[in-house]
């Protein structure tokens, strides 16, 4: 079954300690990105990656690191959290943008409390 | 600076129909997005426009103005589980994906 993965899709943390959101889809797409949902913003891009070893920052990367060592995963790192990153994180994948076949799948995502 | 506009909420009633606008000011144009999003669930996609014109999949259907940077989802013969929240999306001309904050339909009986 083609599918995004994401794990944990709910986690509760502390200011400060480290913690990594793995991403990970079986779809062979280059293009991965992620997001971040809160109420009344819709969703906001992060981080995105064109393919292996190339990312980009999206509109809101403060506090965020990401890598794509692998094809299939991208994983988004909180190096120290703060109780503003709380929210509902979604990975998401598609095709290279503009090759008509834009259509992103999303993961189940990640609600993130930061206390 | 780029800007997705949607209404925040609309009611309807189940069986009737519903149009949900979207407006957009981006840099470039490559195509608009409408995906549908359950509380606490992932968007999934509904449709993608890239030409002027309606779309029509099923119940659903979307029309795009280019010259008018207008969008609107039509959603027809309405039933309970159309109950979610739709959301408008644009990729600019860098191939970055706008989007905006999304319709909330509420379907009443």
């Amino acid at each position: 079954e083609a599918q995004v993965t994401q794990n944990p899709r709910y986690l509760i943390t502390v200011t400060g300690k480290k913690l990594t959101v793995t991403c990970s889809q079986n779809m062979n797409h280059e293009y991965m990105s992620w997001y971040r949902q809160d109420p009344g913003l819709g969703l906001r891009q992060i981080y995105y990656s064109m393919n292996v070893e190339v990312t980009d920052k999206g509109d809101v990367p403060e506090g965020y690191k990401v890598s794509r060592k692998e094809k299939r995963n991208f994983p988004l790192i909180l190096e120290s959290p703060s109780p503003n990153q709380t929210s509902l994180y979604f990975c998401a994948s598609s095709f290279p943008p503009g090759q008509g076949t834009d259509t992103q799948y999303f993961g189940p995502g990640t609600r993130l409390t930061v206390l | 600076g780029q800007n997705i506009d949607q209404p925040t909420e609309m009611t309807a009633t189940e069986g009737a129909i519903v149009q949900i606008n979207c407006t957009y000011q981006t840099s470039g144009f490559n195509g608009l997005f409408w995906y549908q999003q359950h509380a606490g669930e992932a968007p999934t996609f509904l449709s993608y426009n890239v030409l002027d014109g309606l779309e029509e999949k099923g119940r659903f259907s979307s029309f795009l103005s280019r010259s008018k940077g207008y969008s609107y989802l039509l959603l027809k013969e309405l039933q309970m589980k159309d109950s979610a929240s739709y959301l408008c999306a644009v990729m600019d001309s860098n191939y970055q994906l706008i989007w905006g904050a999304g319709t909330k339909l509420i379907i009443k009986p």
